[in-house]
């Protein structure tokens, strides 16, 4: 039972673009969303967060959108630039625990 | 304030013998969290510690998987009479409270030949 949801395996965007990556959870007492960030070999690095209370956030070229309605949230990158190329995984955690569930990841390319 | 620490980073254990996964969480950090990820997947939960206490075991393997996290010194991860099943890369995060983001380690990389 996938509850975090990365439909799309594989993104390729133009440098100076936006980068959209989407994830869905079907689990509605997720209250916290993270973004992760992972190079080949490398740990998953923290990106971005989210609780449930807001629907933005912003930090610099990432901004997450969180739609509870739709139990959906997204990444934008812009402008995406090559360093960004990398596997973006959503993840969620629901009050009663503290685990992290983790979607099955996005790849990013960023091309010049 | 260094990262998560974990080692080694690459484990070849042949089929039946034991693996020792180690992971020192950041300096204040008393979360620690097993990930284990498989190729071409996501990152799986298997268990979560505080300081001497198991708080969830969900994601952990009923038979020959344990976790450990003592008061003093890293978590341990063991796996008991590996199969080629278990290769996988496992994954040692950390936080100082639930409401903060989780750091990862490197990861260790686990073989079974």
């Amino acid at each position: 039972d996938q509850q975090v949801k990365q439909n799309s395996p594989s993104l390729s965007v133009q440098e100076g673009r936006i980068s959209i990556l989407n994830c869905d959870y079907t689990n509605s007492m997720f209250d916290y969303f993270l973004w992760y960030k992972k190079y080949p070999a490398e740990g998953p690095t923290f990106l971005i967060s989210i609780s449930s209370i807001k629907d933005k956030n912003e930090d610099g070229r990432f901004t997450v959108f969180l739609n509870k309605s739709a139990k959906h949230l997204s990444l934008h990158i812009v402008p995406s630039q090559p360093g960004d190329s990398a596997v973006y995984f959503c993840a969620a955690s629901a009050r009663d625990t503290d685990k992290l569930i983790f979607g099955t990841g996005t790849r990013l390319q960023v091309f010049p | 304030n260094a990262g998560v620490m974990q080692n080694p980073r690459h484990l070849v254990r042949r089929r039946g013998q034991e693996a020792r996964l180690r992971c020192s969480p950041m300096k204040g950090h008393s979360h620690v969290y097993w990930y284990r990820q498989l190729p071409e997947e996501g990152l799986k939960f298997m268990v979560y510690l505080q300081k001497e206490n198991i708080i969830d075991e969900s994601g952990m393997p009923k038979e020959r998987f344990s976790a450990e996290f003592p008061k003093e010194g890293p978590s341990i991860l063991r796996i008991q009479q590996v199969v080629r099943g278990d290769s996988a890369a496992y994954f040692c995060a950390s936080s100082p409270s639930r409401e903060a983001e989780a750091f990862f380690g490197q990861g260790t990389r686990l073989t079974v030949v």
